[in-house]
């Protein structure tokens, strides 16, 4: 079985503040793939990231970045400098190797108040 | 590349009647997935295809709900008869290559409310 949870379910900060969007899985596979996704308030589901269980790298794009770390079984993502586009629901979501299922966690309604 | 193309948008329709949401996946991909998302149980799976063969239809609530892929570039979910609790958006998904290690694509949504 697979289980996201994001615990977050809503976040306000200010315009130009970090913010960070907690990200835990379960799986009992060894290989197993993480994606963050944006859902804007037009409703359409934007695909941010995706890592696999074999690369804890760190990943930084623009004011984006992910921290993946198996020994916590977290993902989480960190906007800097934040913006009022970035206000969206965003969704943190697993697969296993060999099964195509995406499972996403219930999502953290972020908004960014300017 | 156009994207993962759902239609209609929008659809507003009566309980008791038939609804057909349709899909097309990007060209190439070669498994398409049916999401509904409700405020209440979130982002769920009911059913999903590889190379337009139905592999998992649990997450498929019930006999109302039926969904096919007559060839690779077209999808339908169908509910019938619909049920004001079927309101929801329905997304389609398109991917590529197998072991969950391609990313997922998806269509803008369809917003079905049944009054």
């Amino acid at each position: 079985a697979q289980k996201v949870t994001q615990a977050q379910t809503e976040i306000s900060v200010v315009e130009k503040e970090d913010v960070t969007l907690d990200c835990v899985y379960e799986t009992r596979d060894t290989t197993y793939y993480l994606f963050w996704y944006k859902q804007p308030p037009s409703g359409e589901l934007v695909f941010l990231i995706r890592r696999n269980s074999f690369d804890e790298q760190n990943e930084i794009s623009g004011r984006y970045s992910w921290n993946f770390q198996k020994s916590t079984s977290s993902f989480n993502f960190t906007i800097t400098a934040s913006q009022v586009v970035d206000s969206a629901v965003y969704f943190c979501a697993l697969s296993n190797f060999g099964n195509e299922k995406l499972t996403f966690g219930t999502g953290t309604r972020l908004t960014i108040i300017p | 590349d156009a994207g993962v193309i759902q239609s209609p948008r929008h659809e507003v329709t009566e309980m008791g009647q038939e609804v057909t949401l349709r899909c097309k996946p990007i060209s190439g991909h070669n498994s398409l997935f049916w999401y509904r998302q409700t405020m209440m149980r979130g982002l769920e799976l009911l059913i999903y295809f590889n190379n337009n063969v139905p592999i998992d239809d649990s997450g498929m609530p019930e006999d109302r709900f039926s969904a096919k892929m007559p060839n690779a570039s077209f999808s339908t979910l169908k509910i019938q008869p619909s049920e004001p609790r079927d309101s929801a958006v329905y997304f389609c998904a398109s991917r590529t290559g197998t072991g969950g290690d391609y990313g997922y694509t998806f269509g803008s949504g369809t917003r079905l409310t049944v009054v």
